[in-house]
């Protein structure tokens, strides 16, 4: 099935170690995106990827990085996390970006910070 | 003013009846509207998404769309105890940029 892939599903790092977290997709699609949901929150957009043009959103910290290598692959590394760092980091993809077409989540990865 | 608002919750329905699920926006100019669900500890998945005026129906799920009043609904008929979860509205194009702003979720539970 195709399908969106988070790995790990739980990561425990500690304070100030620099963590990655991967996202795969058999999708074929030309967007991904990364979302920051922390509890009882909505998921919050960090940036995304058409293909391999990288977009920001303006109040994502400098902490935060991504890295397409290719279609199926994106990471998001946080180069030195802090206890607010702790969430629920959510990989989507799309086929596009046009308003009426649906992100497929994967299954998130829970980051705890020590 | 929040660009996509909701009510936090919780709701409660008993089994059976219709839930109602309210959700409002900040930008008269936004372009499509999404319903997501979210149970407790895992992803958002999507329901229905609607973007002209108008009531759309999927099964027991029927999404309204009033831009006048920048105003999305979600009913669910003959609600089951498995709808009891955490229901996401996101609109796209908000101040025309490309992408989805999800409110922060009204969580709905079903007494059997």
């Amino acid at each position: 099935d195709a399908m969106v892939i988070q790995n790990p599903r739980y990561q425990v790092t500690q304070f100030g170690k620099p963590v990655t977290l991967s996202c795969s997709q058999t999708l074929n699609h030309n967007v991904m995106y990364w979302y920051q949901q922390k509890s009882s929150q909505a998921p919050k957009l960090l940036f995304h990827y058409y293909d391999k043009d990288f977009n920001n959103e303006a109040d994502t910290p400098d902490n935060f990085q991504s890295r397409r290598p290719n279609t199926s692959f994106c990471f998001l590394d946080i180069r030195s996390p802090g206890l607010g760092d702790a969430a629920m980091y959510l990989c989507a993809t799309s086929r596009d970006l046009a308003g009426g077409v649906e992100q497929f989540f994967g299954p998130g990865t829970r980051l705890t910070v020590l | 003013q929040k660009e996509v608002e909701q009510n936090s919750g919780p709701l409660s329905v008993p089994e059976g009846a219709i839930a109602s699920l309210n959700c409002t926006y900040s930008d008269r100019g936004s372009q499509s509207f999404f319903w997501y669900r979210q149970y407790s500890g895992k992803s958002p998945e999507l329901i229905m998404f609607i973007y002209s005026n108008g009531d759309k129906e999927d099964g027991r799920f029927t999404a309204q769309l009033n831009k006048a009043s920048q105003y999305v609904s979600l009913l669910i008929r003959d609600s089951q105890p498995s709808d009891s979860a955490t229901y996401l509205c996101a609109v796209f194009g908000i101040q025309g940029a490309q992408k989805l702003v999800f409110g922060q979720g009204t969580r709905l539970t079903i007494n059997p």
